[in-house]
């Protein structure tokens, strides 16, 4: 099960757009498989932001979005806000009905 | 309104077993693959275990394999994690969650989450 790759932390000001790398391999995101992301907020169940890449939940914002390009998927916020303020994580079918989480990210309003 | 709450964690000696459960309301467990997902006091998430809808199949990371059993008692809506041969590594939150579309296939992802259940070895 090949891990999935995201910078510590990320930070920017109100209202900026940040984006979220999560790196993988030709076995996972290179393989076209998609990617789902996740927020989670401390003590807190995490919670599902996009799955198939760039699909949203519904009642998830439009400000989060995603898209991915060789064996890398992001995570793009739009106008971020305080309350934006969480761990974020991908995630990654790992084949045979397995799966990967990324190494999650921080993001901190500046 | 769907939802998972997990209850079993606890205190447990290194060597010892627990045995986890997610109870299942708002939607039928038969019809949905469920997973296990844990999380290390300030570490990241570490997807354990899946089944599917039956509870015939099961697929484990290779962390879990051969300790943690995954089931399931579809008939009073409830999944398992027995955990055995626990050691200082196990210790986590653990959550059950449940797939978006059900199978657990290359398409899924986690699209209910139970508040979690602690365990300490």
């Amino acid at each position: 099960q090949s891990a999935l790759t995201q910078p510590a932390s990320v930070s920017g000001s109100p209202g900026q757009s940040i984006t979220i790398s999560c790196t993988g391999s030709s076995s996972n995101i290179g393989s076209f498989i998609l990617i789902s992301w996740y927020r989670q907020d401390p003590g807190k169940a995490p919670k599902l932001l996009l799955y198939e890449g760039a699909k949203r939940p519904s009642g998830v914002s439009t400000r989060f979005s995603g898209s991915q390009s060789g064996n890398t998927a992001s995570l793009t916020i739009s106008g971020i806000q305080a309350d934006d303020e969480a761990d974020y994580y991908c995630c990654s079918y790992g084949g045979d009905s397995t799966f990967v989480f990324g190494s999650g990210t921080r993001v901190s309003v500046i | 309104e769907e939802e998972l709450v997990e209850s079993g964690g606890g205190l447990e000696q290194p060597g010892g077993s627990l045995r986890l459960s997610c109870a299942a309301s708002g939607f039928t467990l038969s019809d949905y693959a469920m997973s296990w997902v844990r999380q290390a006091p300030g570490k990241g998430l570490e997807w354990l275990s899946g089944d599917s809808g039956s509870g015939t199949r099961a697929y484990y990371a290779d962390s879990v394999k051969g300790r943690f059993t995954i089931s399931r008692d579809n008939s009073k809506n409830t999944l398992y994690l027995q955990l055995n041969s626990l050691g200082a590594e196990d210790t986590a939150t653990y959550y059950c969650a449940k797939y978006f579309y059900g199978s657990g296939s290359y398409r899924d992802a986690f699209a209910v989450w139970g508040q979690g259940t602690v365990v300490t070895v």
